[in-house]
């Protein structure tokens, strides 16, 4: 069975970092992209960012709204993927889920959409 | 910034139609996904590739994309359906996601 459990979640002051990890079972890790989400209270899914396997450069992409602030990896040898989160700031509050993707290629370009989910952890960021 | 647009809300009785669109520019050269989300859940692929059912959804659901608006339609919609339905899909031909704002499904 295809599990994906994310951890880390936490209540946190503005401007702090926070580390997120996303533990996987059931699948073979590397042959997929794994992709982050968030949700605010009472709003709608923010895609994140993702990154993408080794087939397909192993590079990660990320949202405008945190571009430069936060950072995905991965541990192909743990099946394990990081989302790392600096500079805090209260809009960041929410429930992060992690996304196993497959992937679409699409006149050269890699298209990405999630086929299973975590449950989530949820990230309070107090100002 | 890329947008994708849909209804807030759907309302419908059990054993009606259900139809939840979703439009934006450049649909044509996009595939569209949907997604379910039941309170307080994680969302699950419902539609894949605009028209496309995974393993275990039911028969009922199905999706379409004209061009200009990509369609989810649950046919003979039940109490079980009800919650929050997302579109999802690329920003112009990049592989940076964007999701519709969702909309609330009512069935009763």
């Amino acid at each position: 069975e295809v599990q994906l459990v994310e951890s880390g979640g936490d209540f946190i002051q503005a401007g702090r970092s926070l580390r997120l990890s996303c533990t996987t079972f059931g699948f073979t890790f590397g042959d997929f992209a794994l992709s982050w989400f968030r949700q605010a209270p009472g709003k709608g899914l923010e895609w994140v960012g993702l990154i993408r396997n080794k087939p397909y450069g192993g590079t990660p992409e990320y949202a405008a709204s945190v571009k430069g602030r936060f950072s995905i990896s991965r541990d192909d040898s743990e099946s394990v993927a990081y989302l790392v989160m600096d500079s805090l700031k209260s809009d960041d509050t929410g429930v992060y889920y992690c996304a196993r993707n497959r992937v679409l290629m699409v006149r050269g370009v890699d298209y990405y959409y999630m086929d299973a989910w975590g449950k989530g952890t949820t990230v309070t960021v107090s100002s | 910034s890329y947008e994708l647009t849909q209804p807030p809300s759907v309302s419908v009785s059990p054993g009606q139609t259900a139809r939840i669109t979703c439009s934006g520019d450049a649909l044509p050269k996009k595939y569209i996904h949907w997604y379910q989300q039941k309170s307080g859940q994680a969302p699950v692929l419902v539609i894949y590739e605009d028209n496309k059912r995974p393993s275990g959804i039911p028969e009922r659901f199905t999706g379409s994309n004209s061009g200009t608006m990509a369609t989810l339609t649950i046919s003979g919609a039940q109490v079980e359906d009800e919650g929050d339905y997302y579109c999802y899909s690329t920003v112009n031909e990049t592989t940076q996601g964007v999701f519709g704002g969702g909309t609330k499904l009512t069935v009763l």
